[in-house]
């Protein structure tokens, strides 16, 4: 079975401060893993994929994930919040047929 | 081609009615996803389509709910006899073949809200 859990339903950081969202998976196959995000009354944009090549995967936008095997995460990062970075962020594994997605994480950057 | 398209954008509609969304994939693409996303939640798998076949249901999707996609292009989701249970966002994804998610669109959504 594939789940993901995302730890933290709300985030929240200083302009041009780190931006940590926290993602863990749970595969019985290599995973195939992704982050998209979300604004508001918008679809879902993809920002990154983990698909078994480079464990560090550079995004759009500044984002970057490392997918960490043993500790089973996949945790999105960028250097530097700015203000267009508030959304809802998720991450998501695949099965090659469909997306299961975690709960989300609601990103707030102050100014 | 511009992505994904959904329609209508926003549907209310009073509880016991139907309501029919459309969804138009990226052209090339011969697979089509609908997920349903309730407020608070990450959106949830319902069906997908391989041109005009069907290949997988959840038990999200009760007897209520009919999807078709009669010509392998557009796809449509119908809900009979709307509940308030049913507001939720779907949405419309497509994607080229089956793959690790390669190529996979969503389209901006349709919100349902029953009163």
């Amino acid at each position: 079975a594939q789940s993901v859990t995302q730890l933290g339903s709300h985030v929240s950081v200083s302009e041009g401060a780190l931006v940590l969202l926290r993602c863990n998976y749970s595969s019985s196959v290599p995973p195939y893993l992704f982050w998209y995000v979300q604004y508001p009354n918008q679809g879902l944009q993809l920002l990154l994929k983990y698909t078994s090549a480079a464990t560090l995967v550079k995004g759009i936008n500044g984002f970057e994930a490392e997918f960490k095997k043993s500790e089973t995460s996949f945790h999105l990062t960028k250097p530097s919040a700015h203000m267009s970075d508030a959304a809802e962020y998720f991450c998501a594994v695949s099965d090659r047929n469909q997306f299961y997605f975690g709960t989300g994480t609601s990103l707030t950057v102050i100014p | 081609d511009t992505g994904v398209s959904q329609d209508p954008r926003h549907k209310i509609t009073k509880r016991g009615q139907n309501v029919t969304f459309r969804c138009d994939p990226i052209s090339e693409h011969n697979r089509l996803y609908w997920y349903r996303q309730t407020l608070g939640q990450g959106p949830e798998f319902l069906t997908y389509f391989q041109n005009e076949a069907q290949l997988e249901k959840s038990r999200l999707l009760s007897d209520r709910f009919s999807a078709e996609r009669p010509k392998g292009s557009f796809s449509t989701l119908e809900i009979q006899r709307t509940e308030q249970g049913d507001s939720a966002m779907y949405l419309c994804a497509s994607s080229p073949r089956q793959g690790a998610g390669d190529g996979y669109t969503f389209g901006s959504g349709t919100r349902l809200t029953v009163v």
